[in-house]
C-alpha cells in the first residue's frame, strides 16, 4: 500500500484557515490523492480528491506540489465541527478500491 | 437519498458466540467494502465486495470472518467464535461505480462490536 506521512496532530483557532500537509514521496503518476476526515465515534467522510491540479469544493481545497510529492488540505475558516482526524489517501487502481488509513492527523479547534 | 445504514449499531457478544454486522449500501451502489478500527488505531481494510461476488478479501483474517453481498439484501459481515480481540469498529463503505482510483466511498455509522 502507498504510504502518506502525516503530522499526527495540529491545532487552530476557530474562524482561522488550516493548512494540513501530507507527504507521498513514493506516489506513482496514476495515484490519486484524497482526503477524508473521522469526526469522533461517527464513520468517515470524504473530504476531497485531485491527480495534479489543485482542487476546491465547498468543504476544502486541496493544494498539489508540483512533483506531486506533497500536498495539502485547506480548510479556510475552521470551525468546531472541523474537529476530526483527516486521512491523507493514495488511491491507486492496483488496489481494487481498498484504502489505506494511516494514523492521521488529529485537528484540534479551539473556539 | 439515504446514506449507508449499518446495524446494529452496537453489539455485545460473549466469547464463542457469533456477530453478524449488516450493511444496505446507498442506494444505486453496488460496490460494498469493510473496515475494520481497533481502539486509537486507524481504520483497516477488510474485503470488497460487488452484488454476489468477493473482488478482495486480501484483509480478511484467514478464519472465522466471512463477508457476502448477495443479489437481494444487504451485505453481511459474519465473525464465529468471536474473542476478546475481535472488540472493534466495523465500518461498511459504498460506492456506485468501479472508477479505479478516482472512486470515493461513503462510509456508514459503524458497528461497535463488544466481546465479553
Amino acid at each position: 500500500d502507498a504510504k502518506t506521512t502525516q503530522p499526527n496532530s495540529m491545532e487552530s483557532n476557530e474562524e482561522e484557515p488550516v493548512h494540513l500537509p501530507c507527504n507521498h514521496s513514493t506516489i506513482s503518476g496514476t495515484d490519486y490523492i484524497h482526503w477524508y476526515r473521522q469526526l469522533p465515534s461517527q464513520g468517515p467522510e470524504y473530504v476531497i480528491h485531485g491527480l495534479t491540479s489543485n482542487v476546491n469544493n465547498r468543504m476544502a481545497s486541496l493544494a498539489i506540489a508540483e512533483d506531486r510529492k506533497s500536498s495539502t488540505l485547506i480548510l479556510h475558516r475552521a470551525t468546531l465541527r472541523d474537529a476530526a482526524v483527516y486521512y491523507c489517501i493514495l488511491n491507486r487502481g492496483s488496489t481494487l478500491g481498498r484504502l489505506y488509513f494511516g494514523r492521521g492527523t488529529q485537528l484540534t479547534v479551539w473556539p | 437519498n439515504a446514506g449507508v445504514m449499518q446495524n446494529p449499531r452496537h453489539l455485545v457478544r460473549r466469547r464463542g458466540q457469533e456477530a453478524r454486522l449488516r450493511c444496505s449500501p446507498m442506494k444505486g451502489h453496488s460496490h460494498v467494502y469493510w473496515y475494520r478500527q481497533l481502539p486509537e488505531e486507524g481504520l483497516k481494510f477488510m474485503v470488497y465486495l460487488q452484488k454476489e461476488n468477493i473482488i478482495d478479501e486480501s484483509g480478511m483474517p484467514k478464519e472465522r470472518f466471512s463477508a457476502e453481498f448477495p443479489k437481494e439484501g444487504p451485505s453481511i459481515l459474519r465473525i464465529q467464535q468471536v474473542v476478546r480481540g475481535d472488540s472493534a469498529a466495523y465500518f461498511c463503505a459504498s460506492s456506485p461505480l468501479d472508477r479505479g482510483p478516482q472512486e470515493t466511498q461513503y462510509f456508514g455509522p459503524g458497528t461497535r462490536l463488544l466481546v465479553l
